[in-house]
């Protein structure tokens, strides 16, 4: 699986958006991009996940650039709640062969300030 | 819709022993993941179950062993404890065979004195 890259730490203002970069300049056609988060004392809780359009669900959305090289995992009202450690993750597919042991980083912490 | 659950939560062992930590899939799901998450490190892949057989191994040594029952149902078994086996160990529970998400527990955390 492809390795990713984020920014150890970011803060954000609670109500504005929180903006996560993660970099994958090496990832093949055949992979996926997800998110997970981990909150203190809590195991990772699944976000989102994304081949190459752009998805949204009611926690996050997910924009892969065109030359899916990196992706931006969007918080659109971040609340104090979603202080937590942020993880991308890229994964082979399961139609490419793909196993299912996911490769963790050690992601971004974000902080949400009052 | 009950999810992945884990037991015990809390563990504490002195070097030697051994332990089984215990793991119910997310319902709906076949295949179990075990990871081990040290300190302020991300979580590390140990194996994978299903259909009851080890179908995939991280680096880990041979101390750690694992099973799955025909429930769905996993436990990971860990001889010869080392003080640095201290860790939150996760399960995670997804169905084989599509690109949905693994679904995790909250995890057994294994203190060694």
């Amino acid at each position: 699986d492809a390795k990713t890259t984020q920014p150890p730490s970011m803060d954000c203002a609670e109500g504005r958006a929180a903006n996560l970069p993660c970099n994958h300049s090496t990832i093949s056609g055949n992979e996926y991009v997800y998110w997970y988060r981990q909150i203190h004392s809590q195991g990772p809780q699944y976000i989102i996940h994304g081949l190459k359009n752009n998805e949204t669900n009611e926690m996050a959305s997910l924009i892969i650039t065109e030359d899916r090289k990196s992706s931006t995992l969007i918080l659109p009202h971040a609340t104090l709640r979603d202080t937590a450690v942020y993880y991308c993750i890229v994964r082979v597919g399961y139609s490419g062969g793909g196993a299912d042991g996911l490769t963790f980083g050690k992601g971004t912490h974000l902080i949400i300030q009052p | 819709d009950a999810g992945v659950t884990q037991s015990p939560t809390h563990l504490i062992k002195t070097r030697g022993q051994q332990v089984t930590l215990r793991c119910s899939p997310k319902s709906g799901h076949d295949t179990v993941s075990w990871y081990q998450q040290a300190l302020g490190q991300g979580p590390q892949f140990i194996f994978q179950y299903y259909e009851e057989e080890e179908r995939q191994r991280g680096n880990f040594p041979d101390r750690f062993s694992g099973h799955q029952f025909p429930n769905y149902s996993s436990e990971l078994n860990v001889n010869a404890l080392l003080l640095g086996d201290s860790a939150l160990y996760l399960c995670a529970s997804s169905q084989r065979g599509t690109n949905q998400p693994q679904h995790f527990g909250d995890g057994t955390r294994l203190s060694i004195l």
